[in-house]
């Protein structure tokens, strides 16, 4: 099976701030990467398939990169919004998620 | 606007068969553009995928829940439906169903709120 492993699983940011969160596979998987954000109490929300497309409705400050092995979650100006936890997920071979990040207010 | 609602019971004992369905409205299930699936989550933890279904039933199972696991589909109730055996309280989790984006795996765009199962006598 294959693991994902994001890091850092949690940090602090301020707001504006830009931050990067990576992700991590155990083999390759091409592009075949999505990134989820999830608030307390509900459902994950995709924000970002195929390692770098926006999800329709995803506001721009989001973006990703990266293929193969190694990937990049990044928000470019921090709004009090994004605060959450955030989870990548490999589709390349059935679905495995990573363990989250969580991202709070500093 | 497709929307996605799970059901079942809340509490369930060991050893006892969760079950749970999920109601999609707004949309068929019958599209042949999209796989069902089923995520949970413990209480405080991450995401765990346990299986996708097409609605013609071909289905795909998590290898580490496999020998527990069923999912079903009923296309006439617009419905799919998860079991799982011989819980324990590890299985304690939110449940969500989600809409699959099939390439080649699924990722899912759509999610329903989630249903908390407690398992416990």
């Amino acid at each position: 099976a294959i693991r994902m492993t994001q890091s850092p699983s949690s940090f602090s940011a301020s707001t504006g701030d830009r931050v990067t969160i990576t992700c991590r596979a155990s083999q390759g998987i091409s592009s075949y990467l999505a990134w989820y954000q999830q608030k307390p109490g509900k459902a994950p929300k995709l924000l970002i398939y195929a390692a770098s497309t926006l999800q329709s409705g995803v506001p721009s400050r989001f973006s990703g990169s990266g293929s193969g092995t190694d990937f990049t979650l990044t928000i470019s100006c921090l709004q009090s919004e994004d605060f959450a936890t955030y989870y990548c997920q490999q589709y390349y071979s059935y679905s495995t998620f990573g363990q989250g990040t969580r991202l709070e207010i500093k | 606007q497709l929307q996605l609602q799970e059901s079942g019971p809340g509490l369930v004992k060991p050893s006892e068969t969760l079950s749970l369905t999920c109601t999609v409205s707004g949309g068929s299930i019958s599209s042949s553009s999209y796989y069902w699936g089923w995520i949970r989550q413990p209480p405080g933890k991450g995401l765990e995928w346990i299986g996708s279904i097409y609605y013609s039933g071909s289905t795909y199972y998590n290898p580490s829940l496999k020998s527990r696991v069923t999912i079903s589909v009923d296309t006439s109730k617009n419905q799919f439906s998860l079991k799982l055996s011989s819980v324990t309280a590890a299985d304690t989790a939110v449940y969500y169903c989600a809409r699959g984006v099939t390439a080649p795996g699924w990722y899912f765009d759509l999610w329903g709120r989630g249903t908390l199962v407690t398992v416990s006598s």
